[in-house]
This record gives C-alpha cells, sequence and structure tokens, in this order.
C-alpha cells in the first residue's frame, strides 16, 4: 500500500520569502500525486496533480511540484509567499495500479509572518 | 464553479447516538468518498462509492458506519452508535472519474461528548 511523509509539521516563513514544502512517498511504481490545501474551517482544496508527463507541475496560486523519482519526492514551492498562504498543505499518493484512492499525509501547517 | 456541499458544519452528539451527515456532491460526479480527519493527525480515507454500491473501504469503516444515496443527489454517512473516538472532522468528496481528482465538501465537525 501506498504511504505519504510529511517531514515537517509547521513551516513559518517571512511574507515575500520562497516556501517549500517537503513530502515522500512510498509506492512500488509511478503514483499519482497531489497537493490540496486547507484554509481554516474550509475544505481541501487542489492546488495541483501529477499523473504523468512533465515532472515540474504548475498549480494554481502560484505554487509548483516537482516529481523526484529518484528521490520519492513530490516537494511543494512558491517563490514568494503571501499572508494569504497561511494554511494546512496536504501531500496525497494513489496508486496507479490497484485503489486509485489517495492516501494522505499528516499535513504541513504554513505560518506566514509580515 | 460547482461545489461539494456538506451539512450540518458542526455536529454534536452524546455518545451511543446515531448521527447522518449529509452531502451533496458535485452533480454530474459518479464516484463518492469520505474521508476523516481526527484532530491534529492524517486525513483518513473511509469509504468510497460508485455505481450505488461501496467499491472500496478501509479499516475504520466497520460495522457502525454505513452509506447511502438516497436520492441522486445527496450522499450521506451514518454513524450507527457514535463512540467518543468518533470525534474528528469528516470530509465528503466526489471526482468525475476514476483517475480525475477529488473535490471535496469543507466538512462537518463531529463531536461526541
Amino acid at each position: 500500500a501506498q504511504s505519504v511523509t510529511q517531514p515537517d509539521i509547521h513551516i513559518t516563513v517571512s511574507e515575500g520569502a520562497s516556501l517549500e514544502l517537503r513530502c515522500n512517498y512510498s509506492y512500488g511504481a509511478t503514483p499519482y500525486l497531489f497537493w490540496y490545501v486547507q484554509s481554516p474551517g474550509q475544505g481541501l482544496q487542489l492546488l495541483l496533480k501529477y499523473f504523468s508527463g512533465d515532472t515540474l507541475v504548475q498549480g494554481i496560486k502560484g505554487f509548483e511540484a516537482e516529481f523526484k523519482r529518484s528521490q520519492s519526492s513530490f516537494n511543494l514551492r512558491k517563490p514568494s509567499v503571501h499572508w494569504s498562504d497561511a494554511a494546512e498543505y496536504f501531500c496525497a499518493v494513489g496508486a496507479t495500479g490497484g485503489s486509485y484512492i489517495p492516501t494522505f499525509g499528516r499535513g504541513t501547517s504554513l505560518i506566514v509572518h509580515p | 464553479e460547482p461545489e461539494v456541499t456538506q451539512t450540518p458544519s458542526h455536529q454534536v452528539t452524546q455518545m451511543g447516538q446515531e448521527v447522518i451527515l449529509r452531502c451533496v456532491p458535485i452533480s454530474n460526479h459518479l464516484y463518492f468518498y469520505w474521508y476523516r480527519q481526527i484532530l491534529g493527525q492524517k486525513v483518513e480515507f473511509l469509504v468510497s462509492f460508485y455505481n450505488n454500491e461501496i467499491s472500496e473501504k478501509s479499516e475504520i469503516f466497520d460495522d457502525q458506519f454505513s452509506v447511502e444515496r438516497p436520492d441522486g443527489s445527496n450522499f450521506t454517512l451514518k454513524i450507527r452508535s457514535t463512540k467518543l473516538e468518533d470525534s474528528a472532522m469528516y470530509f465528503c468528496a466526489s471526482s468525475g472519474g476514476v483517475n480525475s481528482p477529488l473535490h471535496f465538501g469543507n466538512g462537518t465537525r463531529l463531536t461526541v461528548t
């Protein structure tokens, strides 16, 4: 079965600084990969997804993520963080063979200082 | 943009009571899901539903849980006899295809006292 690790529970950055949130997955083949964001009191909103093809994926709100097979990683990046980006970020992996249903990591809480 | 809606946003119930959490998926979606998130923990898969039957369920989804699509628009999760450990945020999701991303509702926070 697939699994996801988000090693950072909290990340604090200053507004305008760059951001990288880490995600490592465990799966025997090429997975489907997702990043979701959860603002307080809101549901999970899809930021971006990787199914196949170009390993650098562009998403909404200026986010991007890069699939690195050799490192089993799918890190989320943003060049300049805005205060409104403060939220909980979840990485998820779906299996390409068998169950597609995404398995989520425990999330990383992003705190943005003015 | 169409969205998944969940009601109520917060439900408080006493241990041993039955609760029904309601969801209206996106209208042209065919696959439906329930996830839950205990405070401070992972978002965990409970069950998926397609073509009026459960397609997959996790170990969490025991006999106390059931799902139903009673009228072609609603998708419900019933917990027959709630326990304290059922307190969590419950998320409904839907997708248009088996390889399509899930669209989530805002969740129902269930508090069992």
